[in-house]
């Protein structure tokens, strides 16, 4: 049961445009996403995260939208650039016996061309 | 830099010849995760601990066990690896004790099983 959803496996952008990543959720008990970066041969890195009481959260050229009636939510990337290009995870997180158990999806794999 | 750091990077076993991957982490986190992650999927969680409380998911098989001897490091034992067992392993740690904290992934172990 994926509770967590890339349905885009791979993406390819022009470099300085925006790139649109999305991510579905089925849990209505998630109220806070993270976007974790990984580039090959590395482990994940955080990258931004957004807290289901506010429905947009920007970190410099990173935006997250949040539409919790949907269940959605979505990373955009403005201007896209070559070092972006990398996997991006949509994560999600459920505390349960003190612990946070972290659901990932699967990823969608970001080419931005130069 | 504190880092997760996690040895070797690649692995290489033959089918049913016991293997130990280990990770270690120099930011004195409290809970050191084991992810699974095969091709095109999500990092699959496998076993925590939060400080020394040993915490198993409930479909990691048995094949898999983990070691935490002291904060700094901890092991995955996978005792007859099955070629379904080839994967890249992440190592993860958060700080533990509030929600919503970001993991910080070493570089990951490729397992190959021959």
């Amino acid at each position: 049961d994926q509770q967590v959803k890339q349905n885009s496996p791979s993406l390819s952008v022009q470099e300085g445009r925006i790139s649109i990543l999305n991510c579905d959720y089925t849990n209505s008990m998630f109220d806070y996403f993270l976007w974790y970066k990984k580039y090959p041969a590395e482990g994940p890195t955080f990258l931004i995260s957004i807290s289901s009481i506010k429905d947009k959260n920007e970190d410099g050229r990173f935006t997250v939208f949040l539409n919790k009636s949907a269940k959605h939510l979505s990373l955009h990337i403005v201007p896209s650039q070559p070092g972006d290009s990398a996997v991006y995870f949509c994560a999600a997180p459920v505390t349960s016996g003190g612990y946070q158990k972290v659901t990932f999806g699967t990823g969608t794999k970001l080419q931005v061309i130069p | 830099d504190a880092m997760v750091i996690q040895n070797p990077r690649y692995q290489v076993t033959q089918f049913g010849k016991p293997v130990t991957l280990s990770c270690s982490q120099t930011l004195n986190h409290n809970v050191m995760y084991w992810y699974q992650q095969k091709s095109s999927q999500a990092p699959k969680l496998l076993f925590h601990y939060y400080d020394k409380d040993f915490n198993n998911e409930a479909d990691t098989p048995d094949n898999f066990q983990s070691r935490r001897p002291n904060t700094s490091f901890c092991f995955l034992d996978i005792r007859s690896p099955g070629l379904g067992d080839a994967a890249m392993y992440l190592c993860a740690t958060s700080r533990g004790g509030s929600t919503n904290e970001k993991l910080f992934f070493g570089s990951g172990t490729q397992l190959s099983v021959l």
